[in-house]
């Protein structure tokens, strides 16, 4: 299993500019999250799937889209690039079950806004 | 919404000596605590867990307890390495929104 993998490593965008960040995972798992990390701070959730065709936003919605149409894929999309998204970008993924249970994350995407 | 508090920010201990990291959460309905840790430039790495039903948990080095009342759980690494500097995030999980809340994380140096 690859796990979780994303989409690309590194990103430096103009402002204005828009992309989205892959994410995919080949577990299963029926979760998945959107994180972004500041440096110095802690994870805070943009969006969050629980299942194909259903998502949900987290603390920091803003600036941010997600969709889920398969339970391998949960694309993030920013649209209208702003420097306050300069961030690392993790995917996230858990099964729930009777849970809920390990987060398993993917390498991240370090993301610049110039 | 969950709020995770973690501290101390930054802790240098000697190689050998115990690291203790705390963390407090206020959403009483929170029932699941993972302990996260995280190398400069790498993904955030499970070390250990524990759920509300339970008060400790032990894998070698590492225990993380819970105080469900008082609504804290910490991190406890006992003979300290180099290869244990990193940062140490905990979280709490609420069945409230399927949500995992993180702390600002520990920047944890181990010197040799």
């Amino acid at each position: 299993n690859a796990g979780v993998t994303q989409t690309p490593k590194f990103r430096i965008l103009k402002i204005g500019q828009s992309m989205t960040l892959q994410c995919t995972q080949d577990m299963n798992h029926n979760y998945m999250y959107w994180y972004r990390q500041d440096p110095g701070m802690g994870l805070k959730l943009i969006y969050y799937s629980v299942g194909a065709g259903i998502t949900d936003k987290g603390e920091v919605p803003n600036g941010y889209n997600v969709s889920r149409s398969t339970t391998e894929d949960f694309p993030l999309r920013l649209e209208l690039a702003a420097p306050s998204q300069t961030s690392v970008y993790f995917c996230a993924s858990s099964y729930s079950g009777q849970g809920p249970y390990e987060q398993y994350f993917g390498p991240g995407t370090r993301l610049t806004v110039t | 919404g969950e709020n995770v508090e973690q501290h101390p920010s930054t802790l240098s201990v000697q190689e050998g000596d115990s690291a203790v990291i705390k963390c407090t959460y206020s959403d009483s309905a929170s029932n699941y605590f993972p302990w996260y840790k995280q190398e400069l430039g790498k993904r955030p790495q499970l070390i250990i867990d524990i759920r509300s039903n339970v008060g400790e948990k032990k894998d070698q080095r590492i225990a993380v307890t819970l105080n469900k009342t008082a609504k804290h759980f910490s991190l406890h690494i006992t003979e300290t390495q180099p290869e244990d500097s990193a940062v140490y995030f905990c979280a709490g999980h609420t069945n409230t929104g399927n949500q995992f809340y993180f702390g600002t994380g520990t920047s944890l140096t181990v010197i040799p």
